[in-house]
């Protein structure tokens, strides 16, 4: 099945600085991959997502990027504030699973003011 | 997102009993979904269900049940057979079986005392 793998865990910055994290993936069926963002005790929520016939989509401060080839994509947060601070999870779903999401591990980002 | 509720927020079990975890939308979604959170880990998925009647399991469905009456409800029975119960349980839905975004309700902290 599908493995997906989050980098880094942890990720601390300065405001005001931008924020990478990268995740890869391993079946090549996969054409699906969201971002969420979760607040500590609270539901994951949507931020961004990107489907495989597109290489970069952007919502204001956030972007995502996709590499096919090499199965990675990445989420960019530029002009990071202390309210971007939570935990990301990056998923990744192809249509021969029934649509199962499959997370990488998360990422910790704090912002520090 | 808001369309997706779960109870109760919190749960307490002693051990050997079973507590079923409810999870209704108000979407129309066709497809549904349970996950398991622990501290430091991605979603994992326990069992989904992409239409009335039918459900598959996931990578950790030994110990769980579920079923699909009703297409706005899709409640998890944990069941005194999983061994390590406590965590953070999340439903969500998605509006077909199609790879699409998954929006997640509330969540459901089990302890079991």
């Amino acid at each position: 099945g599908e493995n997906v793998e989050q980098h880094p865990s942890t990720l601390s910055v300065q405001e005001g600085d931008s924020a990478v994290i990268k995740c890869t993936y391993s079946d090549s069926a996969s054409n699906y991959f969201p971002w969420y963002k979760q607040e500590l005790g609270k539901r994951p929520q949507l931020i961004i997502d990107i489907r495989s016939n597109v290489g970069e989509k952007k919502d204001q401060r956030i972007a995502v990027t996709l590499n096919k080839t090499a199965k990675h994509f990445s989420l960019h947060i530029t002009e990071t504030q202390p309210e971007d601070s939570a935990v990301y999870f990056c998923a990744a779903s192809a249509p021969n699973t029934g649509n199962q999401f499959y997370f990488g591990t998360g990422t910790s980002l704090t912002v520090i003011p | 997102d808001g369309g997706i509720t779960q109870s109760p927020k919190y749960l307490f079990r002693k051990e050997g009993q079973n507590v079923t975890l409810s999870c209704e939308q108000n979407l129309n979604h066709d497809a549904m979904y349970w996950y398991r959170q622990d501290p430091g880990q991605g979603l994992r998925l326990i069992y989904y269900s992409q239409i009335v009647n039918d459900f598959q399991k996931g990578d950790i469905a030994e110990g769980y049940s579920v079923s699909r009456e009703k297409k706005e409800s899709f409640p998890l029975t944990v069941t005194s057979a999983q061994k390590n119960p406590t965590a953070f349980y999340l439903c969500a839905s998605s509006p077909w079986r199609g790879a699409d975004t998954q929006y997640f309700g509330p969540g459901t902290r089990l302890t079991v005392l």
